[in-house]
């Protein structure tokens, strides 16, 4: 069974330092994609970052990247000089292609960081 | 603008009652999918569908049902089977399995 691991129930960072958020997963799957999203309190979900299983070069997208350990299969989010509009919600979630293409998601890291 | 629209924002129903929530998408994505997010946890699969008239259960998809006549479509119903319905609904859509997945903003349903 697929399974995603957020163990960092919540995070504090100061504002414009980085942070990393831990994300480990479980697939005995080998093609399979890796997903962040932000989700403010208003409950929209934003998409963040994607890295598949494949690709040989970390993620990146402006203030995130991603941390991609395969085989310890570890897929970290860092976000660089850290914004209040940051403090939110954060969840890993995977994809397993042959699996229908459904996602499964962490349980969420909240962030929240100080001036 | 192209995106995905549940409405309405917020539910309120008695214990006992069935209650639909909606689903709209025009970005002509394949796939629609449902998720329930319980306060302070992450989003669990209720159902998923890849194809018009084809869908399958989540993880958690007892108590619910879901239908997909048409493309742009994927209405939820949440059953008085369901025991603990009070939640947040997402709704979301992707075209291609290393795309993301794009989200509705999401219905809160409260039940009495």
């Amino acid at each position: 069974a697929q399974k995603i691991t957020q163990t960092q129930p919540g995070m504090f960072v100061q504002e414009k330092e980085a942070v990393t958020l831990d994300c480990t997963y479980d697939t005995s799957d080998q093609s399979y994609g890796l997903f962040w999203y932000k989700q403010p309190s208003s409950g929209e979900m934003i998409f963040l970052i994607y890295q598949g299983s494949y690709d040989e070069q970390n993620a990146t997208e402006g203030r995130y990247s991603l941390n991609f350990q395969k085989a310890r299969k570890s897929a970290n989010l860092v976000i660089s000089a850290s914004q209040l509009g940051d403090s939110a919600m954060y969840f890993c979630a995977m994809r397993v292609y042959n699996q229908g293409g459904k996602l499964i998601f962490g349980q969420g890291t909240e962030l929240s960081v100080k001036p | 603008d192209g995106g995905i629209t549940q409405s309405p924002k917020y539910l309120f129903r008695k214990e006992g009652q069935n209650v639909t929530l909606s689903c709209e998408q025009n970005l002509n994505h394949d796939a629609m999918y449902w998720y329930r997010q319980d306060p302070g946890q992450g989003l669990r699969l209720i159902y998923y569908s890849q194809i018009v008239n084809d869908f399958q259960k989540g993880d958690i998809a007892e108590g619910y049902s879901v239908s997909r006549e048409k493309k742009e479509s994927f209405p939820l119903t949440v059953t008085s089977a369901q025991k603990n319905p009070t939640a947040f609904y997402l709704c979301a859509s992707t075209g291609q399995l290393n795309s993301p997945l794009h989200f509705g903003n999401g219905t809160r349903l409260t039940v009495t």
